[in-house]
């Protein structure tokens, strides 16, 4: 069973630019989350794609956008980004339907922005 | 959503118990407690959920009285790789897509010493 991944491990861009992250669910999981954690805090949720497309979002601005695709991966996709978008960015994956508290994280992305 | 209210750090050392607590004054009825687990550069992972009473698997136990306004979890026997921070989440119910956002609060940070 393949866990979730996520690419790349590691992000330097500059303020202003855009950014996209990606995600492969783990295998049989259609749900995908994506959490932003800054340094030193919990996971803040962003938002979460469900058939392709956005089911639930939290407090962040139109400039963080999403995309599911029919094999479950997501991307996500921050625009015009600012000093504080510098954070670990966290896919989780689940089963809709299912035990939905488990969800199953990826390592992560490190965005840094300069 | 019920707020959370963790210890910010604990220090343990090797073979003891180690005993958490997490305050959830305003938990509604139909909330769950669940305990995520994050290491270093690592996504959280699910530990375990508790509705009341005690929940145990083979990795910690679950306290929650009969008033549920705290619970505790409980890691025996803790060895160095126990080292990480433990996420008290209350909200989520299994099977509930509605509730489909993970709320995490500063979490405990765990030090096991050698």
């Amino acid at each position: 069973e393949t866990g979730v991944t996520q690419s790349p491990t590691h992000l330097i861009k500059t303020r202003g630019q855009q950014v996209t992250l990606r995600c492969s669910s783990q295998s049989g999981h259609n749900t995908v989350s994506w959490y932003q954690q800054a340094l030193g805090q919990g996971p803040q949720f962003i938002f979460q794609y469900y058939r392709e497309e956005e089911n639930g979002r939290g407090n962040f601005p139109p400039r963080f956008s999403g995309l599911q695709f029919p094999n479950y991966s997501s991307e996500l996709n921050v625009n015009a980004l600012e000093l504080d978008d510098s954070a670990l960015y966290l896919c989780a994956s689940s089963p809709w339907g299912g035990d939905f508290y488990e969800q199953y994280f990826g390592p992560g992305t490190r965005l840094t922005v300069t | 959503l019920a707020k959370t209210t963790q210890p910010i750090s604990m220090d343990s050392y090797e073979g003891q118990e180690v005993n958490i607590t997490c305050s959830h004054n305003n938990i509604a009825t139909n909330d769950y407690i669940t305990w995520y687990q994050q290491f270093p550069s690592q996504g959280p992972r699910f530990i375990i959920q508790g509705y009341k009473t005690k929940v145990t698997n083979e990795v910690a136990s679950l306290f929650i009285p009969a008033d549920r306004k705290s619970s505790t979890l409980s890691l025996p026997r803790v060895s160095l790789s126990d080292t990480a921070v433990y996420y008290c989440l209350v909200g989520v119910a299994p099977n509930n897509n509605a509730g489909n956002m993970l709320t995490f609060g500063g979490g405990t940070r765990l030090m096991v010493k050698p």
